[in-house]
């Protein structure tokens, strides 16, 4: 079984509406860290949790990682078209390598 | 600071030729790691060198993949008599020594007919 779940798979929201990302480990995370990816392209890091109960924000976008430190949330406020595009989670374990989830096709229509 | 440099971006390959895949990793980045995204699909690990050592592969498949990371020049992800579910695009991505967030390349994608 996956190790590293996202929910939703897709998401499509009217532009302005907030929306949340989930990423759960089946492990204790060492790290968890979000990418973006816009179609056809590579991966922007945006932000890495590494205790239990953190929570980072950069502009509209806010992530958390659990007290147990095995799910994550990302939530984006006031959500625009430039959002749009891929989230990928990575997990680190006591591994020297990033393992990432299935990902989430987010779409922002007007 | 240029970041990771992959090329080429696009490759086509006929069934049964080789792939070479280059990755230059950031300056001052010793680790590399190689991805491999399936269409619709999440990026899976394939390997993680540092210069000169394969540290981790367990994410190659055991035959026709290959990977190496020399002392000078790019790192190369290698795939001999290419099939077509080798159609997928590959990323590389780079570390500095003591790790932290990865940074990654635009990706070579590869298409076999």
């Amino acid at each position: 079984s996956q190790e590293l779940e996202q929910s939703p798979q897709s998401l499509i929201v009217q532009e302005g509406k907030n929306l949340t990302i989930n990423c759960t480990s089946s492990k204790t995370l060492y790290g968890l860290y979000w990418y973006k990816q816009k179609y056809g392209e590579g991966l922007i890091f945006l932000m890495m949790l590494q205790k239990g109960g953190e929570e980072k924000s950069h502009e509209k976008i806010t992530a958390k990682l659990d007290e147990k430190k095995q799910q994550s949330s990302l939530h984006i406020t006031a959500s625009q078209p430039s959002h749009a595009g891929i989230y990928l989670c990575g997990a680190e374990y006591n591994t020297d390598k990033l393992i990432f989830g299935t990902g989430t096709r987010l779409q922002v229509f007007p | 600071n240029a970041g990771v440099m992959q090329n080429p971006r696009h490759l086509v390959r006929r069934r049964g030729q080789e792939a070479r895949l280059r990755c230059s990793p950031m300056k001052g980045h010793s680790h590399v790691y190689w991805y491999r995204q399936l269409p619709e699909e999440g990026l899976k690990f394939m390997v993680y060198l540092q210069k000169e050592n394969i540290i981790d592969e367990s994410g190659m498949p055991k035959e026709r993949f290959s990977a190496e990371f020399p002392k000078e020049g790019p790192s190369i992800l290698r795939i001999q008599q290419v099939v077509r579910g080798d159609s997928a695009a590959y990323f590389c991505a780079s570390s500095p020594p003591l790790r932290g967030e990865l940074f990654f390349g635009e990706g070579s994608r590869l298409t076999v007919l």
